[in-house]
């Protein structure tokens, strides 16, 4: 059964930081895009990051460009969002997720919530 | 930014009702990297239509898609309880990628 599993989330004050971990299981992200997407409470969903199937494009929102990082380890198939200078509005549910709607693909995970708070 | 504006926020219908949801891009969006999503509470989204037009797998010929350019719309017929949810469209073929703000369908 495939699995996007999300980790790492948690409280941190604002300027903190937060490293967000998926693990994907019973599917090899290794020829496939991923990205992370986020929802702050009760709102919407916003598109966060980008990063091509071999690390080669990486692509992020205005909102979060220079403070997040996304990087992927095919080797041990996972995905990560680096999260410096936390603001409160970067507060939301966190999920990776990979789509290739071609290929009947379009998993997520179940989410990491991060709050940042003082 | 390729802002997606959706129309309404919320709709109620009785279920066996068509609807239908507006989703009007301030920029073209090449139709092969237009999707619309389904969310229910305390889920991920789920892929309902892709290619603006094509059903994602298990998706009900219910829901179909279409548009173009910038705009764009899903259509519910024969609605059922369980289609309650908030439906987003998502454009992805120019960075960012942008989600519409979503629109709440109710199940009377």
């Amino acid at each position: 059964q495939v699995q996007l599993v999300d980790s790492g989330g948690g409280v941190v004050q604002p300027g903190g930081s937060l490293r967000l971990s998926c693990s994907a299981v019973g599917f090899s992200i290794s020829r496939y895009a991923m990205h992370w997407v986020r929802q702050a409470p009760g709102k919407g969903l916003e598109w966060v990051a980008h990063i091509a199937f071999d690390g080669g494009n990486i692509l992020y929102a205005d909102s979060v460009r220079g403070r997040f990082t996304i990087s992927r380890d095919n080797a041990n198939n996972t995905l990560a969002l680096q999260m410096n200078s936390l603001r409160v509005e970067d507060t939301a549910v966190y999920y990776c997720a990979t789509w290739a709607f071609t290929l009947g693909i379009d998993y997520w995970g179940q989410g990491a919530l991060v709050a940042v708070s003082s | 930014e390729n802002v997606l504006t959706q129309s309404p926020g919320t709709l109620s219908f009785s279920p066996g009702e068509r609807v239908t949801l507006s989703c009007r891009a301030s920029q073209s969006v090449d139709s092969r990297f237009f999707v619309w999503y389904q969310q229910k509470r305390g889920q991920a989204p789920r892929v309902l239509i892709y290619r603006t037009s094509s059903r994602a797998t298990g998706i009900p010929d219910r829901f179909s898609g279409s548009g173009s350019g910038t705009d764009f719309t899903l259509t519910i017929s024969r609605l059922e309880p369980e289609d309650s949810a908030v439906y987003f469209c998502q454009q992805y073929g120019s960075s960012p990628y942008t989600f519409g703000q979503g629109t709440k369908l109710e199940i009377k």
